[in-house]
């Protein structure tokens, strides 16, 4: 079975410093990875997608996020924080049968951004 | 619009009575999914469809929640003799296929009173 752990479930950072949200993954067998942002009442937006290629996956809006095979771990980064970016974010793996990408979500870790 | 269209919004229903939460996903995706989100909790799988074809349901709670894609299109999720506990977001997904990435609707809101 397939399972994330986000480390923290709420990170407070002041406009314009550095972000860090930490994800943990467990997979079987070599996994896809996500990050997806939900803000207030709105849907899902994918962030970025790891599966295989370059350990360092670049996606919108700054963000980026790095694979470590031996920790483990898909950590997700950001060299500033804006206003904008104060959200729920959600660090993903893909599990499913026969390569249906069924989604297993981590609890989540809500990022506050400090004026 | 050209996302992932879901009605109603919000939803409240009493006890007991059945409700239907309805999806229209992106035109041409084939492969379209639900989700459920309780309040501070990350979304969780429910089904999976392909085109018409119901290929997962591991995710259904109780025999109380059905889902439907009878054209390979529009989705429905219903819940029959609602109780509390199923109060949650209903999120649905839909793909172009089932590798990629997954495009997420504004979910519906039910609440059970």
């Amino acid at each position: 079975a397939q399972s994330v752990t986000q480390l923290d479930s709420h990170v407070s950072v002041s406009e314009g410093t550095p972000v860090l949200l930490r994800c943990n993954y467990s997979s079987s067998y070599s996994p896809s990875l996500f990050w997806y942002v939900q803000h207030p009442n709105k849907g899902l937006q994918l962030l970025l997608k790891y599966t295989s290629a370059a350990t360092l996956v670049k996606g919108i809006n700054g963000f980026e996020a790095e694979f470590k095979k031996s920790e483990t771990s898909f950590h997700l980064t950001k060299p500033s924080a804006h206003m904008s970016d104060a959200a729920e974010y959600f660090c993903v793996v893909s599990g499913g049968i026969q390569g249906a990408q069924k989604l297993v979500f981590g609890q989540g870790t809500r990022l506050t951004i400090n004026p | 619009g050209a996302g992932v269209s879901q009605s109603p919004r919000y939803k409240v229903a009493k006890r007991g009575q059945d409700v239907a939460l309805r999806c229209d996903p992106i035109s041409g995706h084939v492969s379209l999914f639900w989700y459920q989100q309780a309040l501070g909790q990350g979304p969780e799988f429910l089904t999976y469809f392909q085109n018409e074809a119901q290929l997962d349901k591991s995710g259904l709670p109780s025999d109380r929640f059905f889902a439907e894609r009878p054209e390979g299109s529009v989705s429905t999720l219903k819940i029959q003799r609602t109780q509390q506990e199923d109060s949650a977001v209903y999120l649905c997904a839909s793909s172009f296929r089932s590798n990629q990435p997954q495009h997420f609707g504004d979910g519906t809101r039910l609440s059970i009173l």
